[in-house]
């Protein structure tokens, strides 16, 4: 069963800062991988879009990096400010037991960027 | 215009109720799904409509039956669910399929369900 971990599960760090977040993935042959925001109790926003064949995508502050051979993803934040702070989650297109693929989703890391 | 809109916002419902969800997009999308989160926890997939067909259904409860009468609209009906059903149901779309093709997925803002 392919899995999607993200590390660490809450960072608080202070405004101004640079910072990582970081997803894991259990199977290579991924299709693509989403990084999402979600305020409390409100739906996901796409931040994010790396397509297999693609290394790093960038929107703002934001950079996302995709390295299949090791499973990993990172999304770099530059100069957090304190409305960045929601949970981001990282999803990854898998193909399904049933041959269909799917998005499947990371527990999320919940940021809060102190003022 | 990137928006799914799902309605209502909040939904209190009772174990023998019948009650729908509804979600709309005018994206020109041709894929749209449903999933449910519980507290602190990831999105869920529930099912998958590809070109308005049911393509993916991930052992969802027969007391949840899902809808889509056109492209750009997704229903979701309840009857008879239970407590432990309380949820956010976040629907979600995307320009084809996510088997066919490598394409953004796109989030409505959900409907938070409370069964009591």
């Amino acid at each position: 069963k392919q899995e999607v971990t993200q590390i660490p599960a809450a960072l608080s760090v202070p405004e101004g800062e640079n910072l990582v977040l970081n997803c894991s993935f259990t199977d290579s042959a991924i299709y693509n991988l989403q990084w999402f925001r979600q305020d409390p109790g409100k739906g996901l926003t796409s931040l994010l879009l790396i397509q297999s064949s693609q290394r790093e995508q960038t929107s703002g502050r934001l950079n996302a990096s995709l390295d299949k051979s090791s499973g990993r993803s990172t999304l770099y934040i530059a100069a957090s400010q304190p409305g960045d702070s929601a949970t981001y989650l990282c999803a990854v297109t898998f193909r399904l037991n049933t041959g269909r693929r799917a998005l499947t989703f990371g527990s999320g890391t919940r940021l809060q960027v102190q003022p | 215009d990137t928006e799914v809109t799902q309605t209502p916002k909040h939904l209190v419902m009772g174990m023998t109720n019948k009650k729908s969800l509804k979600c709309e997009q005018h994206m020109g999308h041709r894929a749209m799904y449903w999933y449910k989160q519980k507290a602190k926890k990831p999105p869920e997939l529930m099912f998958v409509y590809s070109y308005e067909k049911l393509s993916i259904n991930e052992s969802v409860p027969s007391r949840f039956s899902p809808e889509c009468p056109n492209s750009s609209l997704l229903n979701l009906h309840l009857h008879a669910l239970q407590p432990e059903d309380s949820a956010l149901y976040l629907c979600a779309s995307s320009l084809a399929p996510i088997d066919r093709m490598n394409t953004e997925a796109f989030f409505g803002q959900g409907t938070r369900l409370t069964v009591v």
